[in-house]
């Protein structure tokens, strides 16, 4: 079935590298994307790779995709206390638009 | 302003009354869906709506209803509340179905359920 798993804590100092985690199961999955929850606050889109690529890079992001072994991270160089919020990694299963959610990874940023 | 927007925020209800979460996004969006997120769980999706008068059942849609009349509104509806739909409940738009079209949060709802 669809699953998608990712560790549920990271902290790291400020201006450190954070690395987040997460595997998936379905290898339909055309797309896959990184969301960012603040507190209070609903989820946005960080970024999302598409399954035919190895790497993508986006300013302070890096995203890596290991199709074979079905393993997701997202690396955040520099990593700021406004960085702090819940990751959630999600897969999206080729059916109508619905995505499939990781438990999401609180990162908490020590000054 | 491009939103999705929701209301009640925040809502405290006791089990068997009657409750409408109601959803609204001004970027004509055709596909439109509601999730909930539990700690440890992630979100999981209730039910989806691919356009108006389109709906469908999510992996977890037992105990909710929806309706989608027009293409802007996708309420949420609990016609009898149990404490297990204590939750958060998130509902989102994105332009179509496509697997590579964003999808646009709300800001959430936060029920509890006494």
């Amino acid at each position: 079935g669809e699953d998608v798993e990712q560790s549920l804590f990271l902290s790291v100092r400020e201006g450190d590298s954070s690395v987040i985690n997460c595997t998936y199961t379905d290898s339909s999955s055309t797309y896959l994307y990184w969301y960012k929850q603040e507190p209070g606050a609903g989820l946005q889109l960080l970024t999302y790779i598409f399954s035919n690529m190895d790497m993508k890079q986006d300013q302070r992001l890096t995203v890596l995709l290991n199709k074979k072994d079905k393993h997701l991270s997202l690396r955040i160089a520099d990593t700021q206390t406004g960085d702090s919020a819940i990751y959630f990694c999600a897969e999206s299963p080729n059916q109508g638009g619905k995505l499939i959610f990781g438990q999401g990874t609180e990162l908490s940023v020590k000054p | 302003e491009a939103q999705v927007t929701q209301n009640p925020r925040y809502l405290i209800t006791v089990t068997g009354k009657k409750l409408t979460v109601t959803c609204s996004q001004n970027m004509n969006h055709e596909y439109m869906s509601w999730y909930r997120q539990d700690p440890g769980l992630g979100l999981r999706q209730i039910y989806y709506s691919m356009n108006v008068e389109v709906t469908d059942k999510g992996d977890v849609p037992e105990g909710y209803k929806v309706s989608r009349k027009e293409k802007r509104n996708f309420p949420l509806i609990l016609e009898s509340p149990s404490p297990n739909q204590t939750s958060l409940y998130f509902c989102a738009s994105s332009p179509g179905a496509g697997v590579q079209n964003e999808q646009f949060f709300g800001p959430g709802t936060r029920l509890t359920v006494l």
